[in-house]
């Protein structure tokens, strides 16, 4: 698959439990991000990494722990989660293109905390 | 930060007919518009975008204005087809890392 890829696509975790998403992009792009979506609100944006750089953290709860190692890459540690943590998590990349910012989704990871 | 409100949450037409959904933000700062569409079960993919130094874009069976001044952006979707039911987000940006969502509207167009 190109574009931007995610694994898991399913994952049920305990609320003690650690686990970890993945997003990976194949567009060259330079800034990725990390969206919650679950029926309150449906595109919630949480985190955003420029060149590697957290450049914005939504006030997201620590329980989430975002990594960038390059460009390409990124994770979404996961740990003590709630149930109403549960919801799908979308990962998507952009880069500036004569003032347009168009976000390239992922196909998201359906995540379900017991 | 931004803010942005869109309306209304459902829409249900007939096929054939026009949709119009229609998004306020609060920073005048913003200068990128975007519309995404998401199919059930499917990643939000972008259909149209206005930049802030235009007032009006069409794209085929779609369209996008822009108001400034007061605001707001509305979506166009004239001629609707069955495959024009999705969920539709408005955006707007005032920078690539800072794009923020309306929370969407659920079009949907009965045969």
């Amino acid at each position: 698959e190109t574009g931007v890829t995610q694994t898991p696509r399913h994952l049920v975790m305990g609320m003690t439990n650690k686990k970890s998403l993945k997003c990976e992009q194949h567009l060259g792009h330079n800034a990725m991000y990390w969206y919650k979506q679950s029926a309150k609100k449906p595109l919630e944006l949480m985190f955003v990494y420029n060149f590697k750089e957290q450049t914005e953290n939504n006030s997201v709860p620590s329980r989430f722990s975002p990594e960038c190692p390059n460009s390409s890459h990124l994770f979404l540690h996961l740990h003590t989660l709630q149930p109403e943590d549960s919801a799908l998590y979308l990962c998507a990349s952009s880069q500036e293109v004569t003032g347009t910012y168009e976000q390239y989704f992922g196909p998201g990871t359906r995540l379900t905390v017991t | 930060g931004e803010n942005v409100e869109q309306h209304p949450s459902t829409l249900s037409v007939q096929e054939g007919d026009s949709a119009v959904i229609k998004c306020t933000y609060s920073d005048s700062a913003s200068n990128y518009f975007p519309w995404y569409k998401q199919e059930l079960g499917k990643r939000p993919q972008l259909i149209i975008d206005i930049r802030s130094n235009v007032g009006e874009k069409k794209d085929q069976r779609i369209a996008v204005t822009l108001n400034k001044t007061a605001k707001h952006f509305s979506l166009h979707i004239t001629e609707t087809q069955p495959e024009d039911s999705a969920v539709y987000f408005c955006a707007a940006a005032g920078g690539y890392q800072k794009v923020t969502f309306g929370t969407g509207t659920k079009l949907q167009v009965i045969p």
